[in-house]
């Protein structure tokens, strides 16, 4: 089955632990994107993936990693954590950059004391 | 950086009603995407719009794209329970890697 999946799926920490989120796509997908979803916020991109190696900047960046060694993998650092990270996550992917519609992962919600 | 407005924020209806949810931005819109969360749930691609007054159909929910491609427009006919849920609007920005800026969603509770 075409699907993104992440882990994990929930996930209570305390500031300053460094954690990762992971992402996988097994659609061969180019274009992997991670972004953050707020109640009056909608979703906001924090970092995208064009391919293997290429990583760049969304909006919300700050206080993220993100690497892409394999095409399949796209994981969600947060290397100190902090209570304003208290959100719901999503990994998506798609074909390209160009035009695809993107396929959601079915979310990490992440709670920071 | 660009910003797509959706409104209204929620929509309560009565089942059998119409809803309509809108979608604009102040700059022009690469490529409109509209994406349906169901609560608890992820984003699901429902439709692209990329023509200047495009319109496409699916069963009882109509896409418009504005002629200037500054505004989108999702219309459900007659609603059901099953149409729950929140729906955004976002605009695939080629000038910016192919990114997707949504709007803030509108949520639609329909009661039987």
């Amino acid at each position: 089955e075409a699907q993104v999946t992440q882990n994990p799926r929930y996930l209570i920490t305390v500031t300053g632990k460094k954690l990762t989120v992971t992402c996988s796509q097994n659609m061969n997908h180019e274009y992997m994107s991670w972004y953050r979803q707020d109640p009056g916020l909608g979703l906001r991109q924090i970092y995208y993936s064009m391919n293997v190696e290429v990583t760049d900047k969304g909006d919300v960046p700050e206080g993220y990693k993100v690497s892409r060694k394999e095409k399949r993998n796209f994981p969600l650092i947060l290397e100190s954590p902090s209570p304003n990270q208290t959100s719901l996550y999503f990994c998506a992917s798609s074909l390209s950059v160009v035009g695809n519609e993107q396929f959601f992962g079915p979310g990490t919600r992440l709670t920071v004391l | 950086g660009q910003q797509v407005m959706q409104i209204p924020q929620y929509q309560h209806v009565q089942e059998g009603e119409d809803f309509t949810t809108y979608c604009n931005s102040s700059t022009t819109l690469s490529n409109i995407q509209w994406y349906k969360q169901r609560p608890g749930g992820h984003p699901v691609f429902l439709i692209q719009l990329v023509k200047s007054g495009e319109v496409k159909k699916q069963k009882r929910l109509t896409f418009q794209f504005g002629e200037a491609k500054k505004n989108s427009s999702l219309h459900i006919t007659a609603t059901q329970t099953t149409d729950v849920g929140t729906y955004f609007c976002a605009d695939r920005n080629y000038n910016q890697g192919g990114k997707l800026i949504f709007g803030q969603g509108t949520e639609l509770s329909v009661k039987p």
